[in-house]
């Protein structure tokens, strides 16, 4: 089936040291999201790629980068991790030709210890 | 700016009960609307849209109907099951923004009781 598939699903990092979160999709779909959840809020969108524009959101800190080397595949690097940072990061994909759903990734659990 | 307000929880409803969540939201133009399910410890997933005024989008028993007039996207479904136990969000994307933004409600926590 085709799907988005996020890796790893339960990331433990320690204060400062940089991690990487990955997203890939099966889907073929031209745009990427990151998403910060925190516990009980709404899903706050960090920036997208459409192809290979980045898109960053304004109240996006800088400590969070992105990558998108090909179509299927989307990276969150957090440089410097710290303890506000620990959320559910969830990746999403759309294709703005056809449809306007967004579909989401089951997400990774980050914990900053 | 658009927004998406729901009504607060937690809701909790015994099994084979009626389910309303309230959603309303705020836009510019003819947005799209949205229900997403949230399962414990699980990603989105998208439950129905719909696209235009009257539309009524349905899925697992569960409808929503855009009401332009009232600015309302409610979701019902007429006999709630434990395994409906899930965080409800609301959700709207405007056509006339250049991204693809989602703007997600605050969400809703519903707990059925066997």
């Amino acid at each position: 089936d085709a799907m988005v598939i996020q890796n790893p699903r339960y990331q433990v990092t320690q204060f400062g040291k940089p991690v990487t979160l990955s997203c890939s999709q099966t889907l073929n779909h031209n745009v990427m999201y990151w998403y910060q959840q925190k516990s009980s809020q709404a899903p706050k969108l960090l920036f997208h790629y459409y192809d290979k524009d980045f898109n960053n959101e304004a109240d996006t800190p800088d400590n969070f980068q992105s990558r998108r080397p090909n179509t299927s595949f989307c990276f969150l690097d957090i440089r410097s991790p710290g303890l506000g940072d620990a959320a559910m990061y969830l990746c999403a994909t759309s294709n703005p030709g056809s449809t306007d759903t967004q579909y989401f990734g089951p997400g990774t659990r980050l914990t900053v210890l | 700016g658009d927004s998406v307000t729901q009504m607060e929880g937690p809701v909790t409803l015994s099994e084979e009960a009626f389910l309303t969540i309230n959603c309303t939201y705020t836009a510019t133009g003819y947005p799209s609307l949205f229900w997403y399910v949230q399962y414990p410890g699980e990603g989105l997933q998208l439950l129905l849209k719909a696209t235009k005024a009257d539309d009524k989008g349905s899925n697992k028993g569960f409808e929503a109907t855009y009401r332009k007039e009232t600015t309302s996207f409610h979701l019902e479904k007429g006999s709630v099951q434990v395994s409906d136990s899930a965080v409800y969000f609301c959700a709207l994307r405007s056509k006339f923004q250049g991204a693809q933004k989602l703007v997600f409600g605050q969400g809703t926590r519903l707990t059925i009781n066997p």
